[in-house]
């Protein structure tokens, strides 16, 4: 089946620092990918949509210069949040959506998610 | 656009006893919809979705939900809980930027013994 695999799982950083966090699909090709985040004890809030090769769609009241997202292939994006700051503490949860036809298509697969602290 | 409200931040059920957790939901389109399952520190994992067809859906572990387009709902049961169920479920409905879910703010189950 189609597995997503997020990196790191826990990353702790000083306040002021960027952070990247990769979502990879292990095995099957993601031409779309989403990131969501959520805060302890919350739902889910859809952050923002990727596609291959194309620049992400921002969700309303999220700062594009803030969280940098990159899908160069197939088979991974990236977030990075940048000059991180205490308030940006959470846990990012990535999923993944297959190309029509193939493994993982028409099936958001999620990853583990990476809870991110920032002191 | 779409919305989904899961009744009930929590919920408590005795091992053995029936377990509901209720969704209902609004959409402009006809919805796809899903129940998902986290247990903590984790991501989340599929139990069941409605896509079209059969109203009644089965999932993973003894889950089903039932599509009620009457009353916009999709309500999630198990005839018996365990332990195991123990986790943050949530209920979500297909839509928010390019196809991405909108999801609603979970129910957290509790599993007595």
């Amino acid at each position: 089946g189609a597995v997503v695999s997020q990196h790191p799982s826990w990353v702790i950083c000083k306040s002021g620092t960027s952070v990247k966090i990769e979502c990879r699909s292990l095995d099957f090709q993601a031409t779309t990918m989403f990131w969501y985040r959520q805060f302890p004890k919350q739902s889910l809030m859809l952050m923002a949509t990727s596609n291959e090769g194309s620049k992400a769609t921002y969700e309303q009241g999220v700062e594009k210069d803030k969280f940098l997202i990159n899908h160069a292939s197939l088979t991974l994006s990236t977030l990075t949040v940048t000059s991180a700051h205490p308030e940006d503490s959470s846990f990012y949860i990535c999923s993944a959506r297959g190309s029509q036809g193939a493994v993982g298509a028409n099936v958001l697969t999620f990853g583990a998610g990476s809870r991110l602290t920032v002191l | 656009a779409q919305s989904v409200t899961q009744l009930g931040s929590h919920v408590s059920v005795s091992e053995g006893a029936l377990v509901l957790l209720r969704c209902n939901y609004s959409s402009s389109v006809p919805p796809y919809l899903f129940w998902y399952v986290q247990y903590p520190n984790q991501g989340l994992q599929l139990l069941l979705k409605y896509t079209t067809g059969a109203t009644l859906v089965k999932g993973i572990n003894g889950f089903e939900a039932e599509f009620k387009k009457s009353e916009t709902s999709f309500h999630l049961t198990k005839p018996s809980a365990h332990m195991s169920d123990a986790a943050e479920y949530f209920c979500a409905v297909k839509g928010g930027g390019a196809d991405g879910l909108t999801f609603g703010k979970g129910t957290h189950l509790i599993i007595q013994p």
